[in-house]
């Protein structure tokens, strides 16, 4: 069973709307949730969210974390052509030395003008 | 600037061969990792390696292996190629020390990837 859920597994939409990107994670151990932006090459680090309800913001790109539903999003308004990309959400479960991620099969944005 | 970087950047092979996969990072990060991304799949952990000496096998690592002789090196070897082995490969780091944004060993900072085809 997959730890980390990403939903939708893609999504088009036009340039000027608003989206939301749902990453859901198993409760057990978590410490840590960050996003990354793939475009055709390597993921790029966006935000890192360990507590809930305190937003993280970088330009039109923000993003939550909810421990109590389990659950994070990433907003991204007024999309561009540029905010077409592959979004990864991946998180770090706490353990005597881990420093491993587990990511979500990721959702594909395509930002059409 | 510190980087990390992968060698070589494409790389077609054939069934039976072994092929290295390089990673050499310039942070001076402890952890270092090895992924491979497919199509359904997302990233896949391989093996991972928390300091000289120390590897780790990840949850595909069959077929593979890793060894950490310095702190800036984890090259990647496949003993014998295989078709399904085709994939792209991703090094990333993380540490104590920061890297380019600075923040916690949480975050893993990733290579340019390796486009590997086995025919």
């Amino acid at each position: 069973e997959d730890k980390v859920v990403q939903s939708p597994l893609s999504l088009v939409v036009h340039e000027g709307d608003t989206v939301t990107l749902n990453c859901s994670y198993e409760v057990t151990n978590f410490r840590s949730l960050l996003w990354y932006k793939q475009e055709k090459k390597a993921p790029t680090f966006l935000f890192m969210l360990t507590s809930s309800g305190i937003e993280k913001k970088s330009g039109r790109l923000s993003s939550i974390l909810d421990k109590k539903e389990l659950f994070s999003i990433l907003n991204i308004t007024a999309t561009q052509t540029g905010d077409s990309a592959v979004y990864l959400c991946a998180v770090r479960y706490s353990g005597a030395g881990s420093y491993q991620l587990t990511f979500g099969k990721g959702t594909k944005l395509s930002v059409i003008p | 600037d510190a980087e990390i970087t992968q060698s070589p950047r494409h790389k077609i092979t054939e069934t039976g061969r072994q092929v290295t996969l390089a990673c050499h990072q310039t942070w001076n990060h402890n952890n270092m990792f090895w992924y491979r991304q497919d199509l359904g799949h997302g990233l896949r952990l391989i093996h991972y390696s928390y300091g000289v000496q120390d590897t780790n096998k990840g949850e595909v690592s069959d077929g593979y292996s890793v060894s950490r002789s310095n702190t800036e090196d984890l090259p990647l070897t496949l003993e014998s190629a295989a078709s399904s082995q085709t994939s792209v490969y991703f090094c990333a780091s993380s540490g104590v020390n920061g890297g380019p944004l600075d923040l916690s060993t949480d975050t893993q900072y990733f290579g340019p990837g390796t486009r590997l085809t086995v025919l």
